[in-house]
C-alpha cells in the first residue's frame, strides 16, 4: 500500500520567515496530493492541493511543488504570521483513499 | 453553510461495550470518509462511501468495525466490544467529488476506552 513520509516533524520560524515541508510518498497510482492544517480540537482543514498532472500550485501566501519523477511534494508557506501556527499534514489519495504524512508542527515566533 | 458535523464530541465506554458514531456530512456531498487519527499522528483511512455503496472498507481494523450510509446522507460507524487501543479520534469527511478530492473534514468524536 501506499506509505507518505513526512518532515520535519516540528518546525519553528520568526514572524515573517518562510517554512517549508516536504513529503515523500512510494505508490506512483497516487494523483492527488492535499495538504491539511489542523489546530488543537478541530477536524483538518484543506489548505491546498495538487493534481499529478501539475507541477506547481500557488495560493496568495501558500505553494506546493509536486515532483512525480522523485515521488515527493512540498508546501511552502512565505511571510508567516503567528496565526499559521497549527500542525500541518501532508497526503497522497488515488480512487478515494487518503494516506496521510504523520504531520508537521510549525510555530511561528512573533 | 453547515459544515460536517459529528456527534457525540466525546464518549468514553468501557471496555467491552458497543458505541455508535454519526456523521451529518454537507448536504448534497456524494462522498464520505471515515478516518481514525491516534494522538500525534496522522489520520488513517478507515472507509469510504458513494452516496450510499460502501466502496472500500479496507482500513477497518477489525470485523468489530462496521459502517453504514444507508440513505446515502447520515453514515454511522459502530464499533463492538470495545478495546483500549480503539481509543483515538474519529474523523468524518465528505466531498461533493468522487474519488476523495476536497474533503472537508468534522470535528471528530474523541472516543475514550477505560
Amino acid at each position: 500500500g501506499e506509505n507518505v513520509e513526512q518532515h520535519p516533524s516540528t518546525l519553528s520560524v520568526q514572524e515573517g520567515d518562510s517554512a517549508v515541508i516536504k513529503c515523500t510518498y512510494s505508490d506512483s497510482a497516487s494523483n492527488y496530493f492535499p495538504w491539511y492544517k489542523q489546530e488543537l480540537g478541530k477536524g483538518p482543514q484543506l489548505i491546498i492541493d495538487i493534481r499529478s498532472n501539475v507541477g506547481e500550485k500557488k495560493d496568495q501566501r501558500i505553494a506546493v511543488t509536486l515532483n512525480k519523477t522523485a515521488k515527493h511534494f512540498s508546501l511552502h508557506i512565505t511571510e508567516t504570521q503567528p496565526e499559521d501556527s497549527a500542525v500541518y499534514f501532508c497526503a497522497a489519495s488515488t480512487a478515494g483513499k487518503s494516506t496521510f504524512g504523520d504531520g508537521t508542527t510549525l510555530t511561528v515566533k512573533p | 453553510g453547515a459544515g460536517v458535523s459529528q456527534s457525540p464530541r466525546y464518549k468514553v465506554a468501557k471496555r467491552g461495550q458497543d458505541v455508535a458514531l454519526r456523521c451529518d456530512p454537507i448536504s448534497g456531498h456524494v462522498s464520505l470518509f471515515w478516518y481514525q487519527q491516534a494522538l500525534g499522528q496522522g489520520p488513517e483511512f478507515l472507509t469510504y462511501f458513494q452516496n450510499e455503496a460502501q466502496l472500500d472498507k479496507s482500513g477497518l481494523p477489525s470485523d468489530r468495525f462496521f459502517a453504514e450510509r444507508p440513505e446515502g446522507s447520515v453514515s454511522t460507524l459502530k464499533i463492538q466490544r470495545t478495546q483500549q487501543e480503539d481509543s483515538a479520534v474519529y474523523l468524518c469527511a465528505s466531498s461533493l467529488l468522487t474519488g476523495g478530492r476536497e474533503q472537508y473534514f468534522g470535528p471528530g468524536t474523541r472516543l475514550t476506552v477505560t
